[in-house]
């Protein structure tokens, strides 16, 4: 079976500080891997998501994440925070036969 | 497009009473639609997969008798919790695949369930 593990729990930063939150996945096959946001008391957003090719993926609102297949890792990064990217963020990971499985989160705070 | 909706969008009930949740894909068919549970300030925890027409495969400890899931239609999923209690108080929410070969899946907005 799959599983995801997010590498921090709370993550405080001052704005315009650089960003990167640690995904790590176990499963040996090909999979599909995403990052989502839920903004206090919102729904999940797709922030960014790789299938294939490239393994640097940008998304949305400056994000972007690098998948590194040997680590089996999908880092999520943002060079300058801003006080509005203060959220949860959720890794995934998802496989054709698998079911979707979602990392425990990592809460972001970015201080004004 | 790939949109998913829920209704209602929060709901208080009391305790003992049912409690339906629609989930809606608004303009794509179907064919598979999970339903999650999180806890506040916790992740999504899978609670069932539920396939048009057939039955729902539910995740181990999830109560089948408990969370009745019915997959009627292409663009169209319920979960009802029956005999609500106030620990089935937590935020529901579904996610649609379009089909087959398909890989991301489409998340509706959420329910936020209170028994009181």
């Amino acid at each position: 079976a799959q599983s995801v593990s997010q590498h921090n729990h709370h993550v405080i930063l001052s704005e315009a500080a650089s960003l990167e939150l640690g995904c790590n996945y176990s499963y040996g096959g090909t999979v599909n891997l995403f990052w989502y946001v839920q903004y206090p008391g919102q729904h999940l957003q797709l922030l960014l998501k790789y299938f294939s090719g490239d393994p640097l993926v940008k998304g949305i609102k400056g994000f972007e994440a690098e998948f590194i297949k040997s680590k089996f890792s999908f880092n999520l990064r943002k060079p300058s925070v801003q006080w509005s990217d203060t959220a949860e963020y959720f890794c995934a990971v998802g496989s054709y036969g698998q079911n979707f499985v979602f990392g425990p989160g990592t809460r972001l705070s970015v201080l004004p | 497009g790939a949109v998913v909706s829920q209704h209602p969008s929060w709901v208080i009930c009391k305790s003992g009473t049912s409690v339906k949740i629609e989930c809606r894909s608004l303009d794509f068919q179907a064919t598979t639609m999970f339903w999650y549970r999180q806890f506040p300030k916790q992740s999504l925890m899978l609670m069932a997969t539920s396939n048009e027409g057939s039955k729902a495969t539910y995740e181990q400890g999830v109560e089948k008798d408990k969370f009745l899931i019915n997959h009627a239609s292409l663009t169209l999923s319920t979960l009802t919790v029956t005999s609500a209690h106030p620990e089935d108080s937590s935020f529901y929410i579904c996610s649609a695949l379009p089909g087959t070969g398909w890989h991301e899946q489409f998340f509706g907005p959420g329910t936020r369930l209170t028994v009181l």
